[in-house]
């Protein structure tokens, strides 16, 4: 697709639900990265991953998140026995090149997954 | 621990104003400074990028200014429009590694008629 695509748009979880969150980026794109925005805050870094590799996960809050993206392409974000504290939108962006030292590379963001924890 | 604080939260500017948005920040690692545009329902998208060693960029009606030795940088709309109301963030990223952006707190700038 033309751009990067996150479903659902919006969730809403009881306390203790699983969900699952899915990212489609630009075809192609090598980098991968799911950020976490709380209302009126800038986005949080979560993890990343080049191609199917998981190179970073130093964001995630618990053991309750875990992020995948076996085939190199579509990611899944999950979140088991959620809590209200994970309401939040989830951003997924992605871009062409892995390692980029020029700064020239562009980060496309997904519209989010907005997540309310009732 | 926020590595990269912005002000002010909130702006109110008329039409044919210049809006000003500051962004400090602490790491001296970082090596790209850019700026994301965030409209309602949207996720952000890049606005204009500045490296540390320029100390100005000007993109149409937008300008950073970067000052190295007080690590900090501003955005500048000029003849700010209706249009521009959305919410800004400043950011940076480390060299040497892959493109994790550090993101500021936002400002939501309101442009009225």
């Amino acid at each position: 697709g033309a751009g990067v695509s996150q479903s659902p748009r919006y969730k809403v979880a009881k306390r203790g639900q699983d969900v699952a969150l899915r990212c489609d980026p630009i075809s192609g794109h090598v980098s991968l990265f799911w950020y976490q925005q709380a209302l009126g805050q800038g986005p949080e870094f979560l993890t990343y991953f080049q191609n199917e590799a998981q190179l970073d996960k130093s964001g995630l809050p618990s053991d309750r998140f875990f992020a995948e993206r076996p085939e190199g392409s579509v990611s899944t974000l999950k979140i088991q026995r959620t809590q209200q504290e994970d309401s939040a939108v989830y951003l997924c962006a992605s871009s062409s090149t892995g390692l980029d030292l020029s700064g020239a590379n562009v980060l496309t963001f997904g519209a989010g997954s907005r997540l309310t924890v009732l | 621990q926020q590595q990269v604080k912005q002000s002010p939260q909130s702006l109110i500017v008329q039409k044919g104003g210049i809006s000003i948005i500051n962004c400090a920040y602490e790491n001296t690692a970082f090596d790209y400074f850019p700026w994301y545009q965030q409209f309602p329902g949207k996720g952000p998208a890049l606005l204009i990028a500045i490296r540390p060693d320029v100390s100005e960029k000007k993109e149409g009606r937008f300008t950073i200014s970067f000052n190295k030795s007080a690590k900090q940088f501003s955005l500048h709309i000029m003849d700010s429009q209706p249009g521009d109301s959305a919410t800004y963030f400043c950011a940076a990223r480390r060299s040497g590694g892959y493109q994790k952006v550090t993101f500021g707190t936002g400002t939501k700038l309101q442009v009225i008629p």
